[in-house]
C-alpha cells in the first residue's frame, strides 16, 4: 500500500498570504496524485488532478506541482473562503489512498 | 447538474448489517466507475470500494474485504454498498464518488453510519 504523508497537519494563515502544502508518497507514483478540498460539514471537492492539471471552476489561485514522490499544493493569496481541510490522493495503484489531511485556518 | 445522493445510513449494533444506496443524476451513470469513500468522525478520508461501469471489476480495501459488497444497477442509476458484520470502527460518513480517469470528480453529501450497542 502506498502511504501519503502530508505536511503540515495544520496551518494558520492570514488572508492574502501564500500557502504551501506538501504530500510525499512512500514510492514513486508518477503524476497520479490529486488534491481535494473539504470545507467544514461539506463533502470533498476536486481541486487539482494529475499533480498539476487545473479543474474547471476552481479559482486560479490553486495550483499543483510535483512528480514521483514529492508533490505540492499552492494557494496564492489565500481568501477567507479557503478555510478547509486539504487531502492528497494517489491513483497509481490499489488500494487508492489519501494523505492524512492538512487543515488550513484563517487568522 | 451532477447529483449523488446517499441514503440508508443509521444506527446499527455491532455484528449487524446495513445497505447504503447512492442515487445518481445529471450524467451518464452507466459510463462511469463508482466508489465508496468513508470518513470516521474527526478523521481523514479512507477509500472503501470501487466498481467499474459494467461491474466487471470490483475492488475493496482490506479493512472491509469479505464483509462489504459493492454493486450497481445502471438501469436505476444507483450504486449500493451492502455492509455486513459491522464493527465499531466502521462508524463513519460514507460518501459515494464518481470516478473518471482514476480520480474522484463528484462526491455526494454522505450518509452517517454509526455502529454501537
Amino acid at each position: 500500500e502506498i502511504v501519503l504523508t502530508q505536511s503540515p497537519d495544520f496551518q494558520s494563515v492570514t488572508p492574502k498570504e501564500k500557502v504551501t502544502i506538501t504530500c510525499r508518497a512512500s514510492q514513486s507514483i508518477g503524476s497520479s496524485l490529486h488534491w481535494y478540498q473539504q470545507k467544514p460539514d461539506q463533502s470533498p471537492k476536486l481541486l487539482i488532478k494529475y499533480a498539476s492539471q487545473s479543474i474547471s471552476g476552481v479559482p486560479s489561485r490553486f495550483s499543483g506541482s510535483g512528480s514521483g514522490t514529492d508533490f505540492t499544493l499552492t494557494i496564492n493569496s489565500l481568501e477567507a473562503e479557503d478555510a478547509a481541510a486539504y487531502y492528497c490522493h494517489q491513483s497509481s495503484s490499489l488500494p487508492w489512498t489519501f494523505g492524512q489531511g492538512t487543515k488550513v485556518e484563517i487568522k | 447538474e451532477v447529483q449523488l445522493v446517499e441514503s440508508g445510513g443509521g444506527l446499527v449494533k455491532p455484528g449487524g448489517s446495513l445497505r447504503l444506496s447512492c442515487a445518481a443524476s445529471g450524467f451518464t451513470f452507466s459510463s462511469y466507475s463508482m466508489n465508496w469513500v468513508r470518513q470516521a468522525p474527526g478523521k481523514g478520508l479512507e477509500w472503501v470500494s470501487s466498481i467499474s461501469s459494467s461491474s466487471s471489476y470490483i475492488y475493496y480495501a482490506d479493512s472491509v474485504k469479505g464483509r462489504f459488497t459493492i454493486s450497481r444497477d445502471n438501469a436505476k442509476n444507483s450504486l449500493y454498498l451492502q455492509m455486513n458484520s459491522l464493527r465499531a470502527e466502521d462508524t463513519a460518513v460514507y460518501y459515494c464518488a464518481s470516478e473518471v480517469d482514476y480520480y474522484f470528480d463528484y462526491w455526494g453529501q454522505g450518509t452517517l453510519v454509526t455502529v454501537s450497542s
